[in-house]
This record gives structure tokens, C-alpha cells and sequence, in this order.
């Protein structure tokens, strides 16, 4: 079982739609979680943390439940520029804070 | 202000000859990471330098690879002999800390095929 576990996608969704990405991580020792984004032929970049609480970065909001070791990201209102592969990011304790990355969701958003 | 920099962009080799890929971080970093990203397995870390100093080569898949990081500004991963399984884009990252939380900084990758 992978460490870090998403679902591939593609999600295709329409301009305007809010789409939802789960990602869930198995060990229960990670300790900080992040969001990146892949745009297609390019590097990873960070899109946002996520808090125990919940955190809004505006279209974008993230959750993560420790007790399920589950992470989200919704978007709303998708627009085109939104089209990309999302990094679901754990870290392993152990010395360093080690980034885990998960295989990625494609999203697709069309006109 | 200059991002993570890697060369090549692109490189296309012949099974057996050596590959060196060369990465200058931000100025300013004191961690360097080098990552093997494929369709199969996606994104993994090779290699962890902590100021200039290898901390974790866990991820070094074998003898075939080496990397070195001679002074703050620059890194090399060595590839020898080189197999078509090794084909990956190769990303090189930095960070200003390696053991608190970060973000880590990605260069535009290196794109290597080997025939």
C-alpha cells in the first residue's frame, strides 16, 4: 500500500464547478500536510498547507482529519487555469521532515 | 530573483554512456533535495543534502547513481552507466530549512531519455 494514496482522475468539470480532491496517508506519525500543483510539463509548486482547523486561501480550501488520516482540497468556481495535476504532500518524521508525495489527481476544466 | 536552475533541460543519451545533471539552488538555501519523477511511480526523493552534506540517499535507486554537492551554489547527479529505465524527469528542489516545516522550491526539471 502506497504511503500517500489519491485518486488519479481525471476529474473534467465545467467552468464554475466546485470539485473536490481526498487524498488519505497511512502513517499515523506524519506530522504536516501540503497541497502542491503540477501544471502539465512543469515543476511542482505549493499551493497551500493544511491545518488540523481548516484553512481557506480563496477558491481553495483544505481540511484534514488525523483521526481518519484524510486530507481534502475543494475548489470553487473552477476556472480554466485551474486545469493541472494536484500533489497530495505528507511528511515522515525521522530526522527531517521528509515530503511523501502522493501520485497526483488530474483535474480538467473545460469551457 | 533566480529560481532553482537545472541542466540540461532535455537529454537524450545511448544505454551505457554517463549522464551528469547539474542544479543551482536558491541562493541563500541550505537544503537541496534531488527527486526522480515517472508516470509508474511518480514523484521520489533520491537524494537529501543539509549544507552541502548528504543526510538521506535512501532513494538512490543503486551504485549506478551519485550525487555530489561540492559547495552551496551547485549539485551534480551522475548517472553511470545509464539504462532506458532510468528515462524520468529529474527535479532538482531547495528549501531555507530542511528539518521545520517548508516549502520546498522546484527547479524546472531535467528530462532524460535514454535509447
Amino acid at each position: 500500500r502506497k504511503e500517500v494514496e489519491q485518486d488519479p482522475g481525471p476529474f473534467n468539470v465545467p467552468e464554475g464547478a466546485t470539485v473536490a480532491f481526498n487524498c488519505t496517508y497511512s502513517n499515523s506519525a506524519s506530522q504536516s500536510f501540503f497541497w502542491y500543483r503540477q501544471d502539465c510539463r512543469k515543476e511542482p509548486k505549493l499551493l497551500m498547507s493544511v491545518y488540523s482547523s481548516g484553512n481557506e486561501d480563496g477558491r481553495f480550501t483544505a481540511q484534514l482529519n488525523r483521526a481518519s488520516q484524510y486530507i481534502s482540497l475543494l475548489i470553487r468556481d473552477s476556472k480554466l487555469s485551474d486545469s493541472a495535476t494536484y500533489l497530495c504532500v505528507v511528511t515522515r518524521s525521522g530526522g527531517y521532515n521528509k515530503l511523501i508525495f502522493g501520485a497526483g489527481t488530474r483535474l480538467a476544466v473545460h469551457p | 530573483d533566480a529560481g532553482v536552475i537545472q541542466s540540461p533541460r532535455h537529454e537524450v543519451t545511448e544505454m551505457g554512456q554517463e549522464v551528469t545533471l547539474r542544479c543551482k539552488p536558491i541562493s541563500g538555501h541550505n537544503s537541496l533535495f534531488w527527486y526522480r519523477q515517472t508516470m509508474m511511480r511518480g514523484l521520489e526523493l533520491l537524494i537529501y543534502f543539509n549544507n552541502n552534506v548528504p543526510i538521506d540517499d535512501s532513494g538512490m535507486p543503486e551504485d549506478r547513481f551519485s550525487a555530489k554537492m561540492p559547495n552551496a551554489s551547485f549539485s551534480t547527479l551522475k548517472i553511470q552507466p545509464s539504462e532506458p529505465r532510468d528515462s524520468a524527469v529529474y527535479f532538482c528542489a531547495s528549501s531555507p530549512s530542511g528539518g521545520a516545516v517548508y516549502e520546498q522550491y522546484f527547479g524546472p526539471g531535467t528530462r532524460l531519455t535514454v535509447t
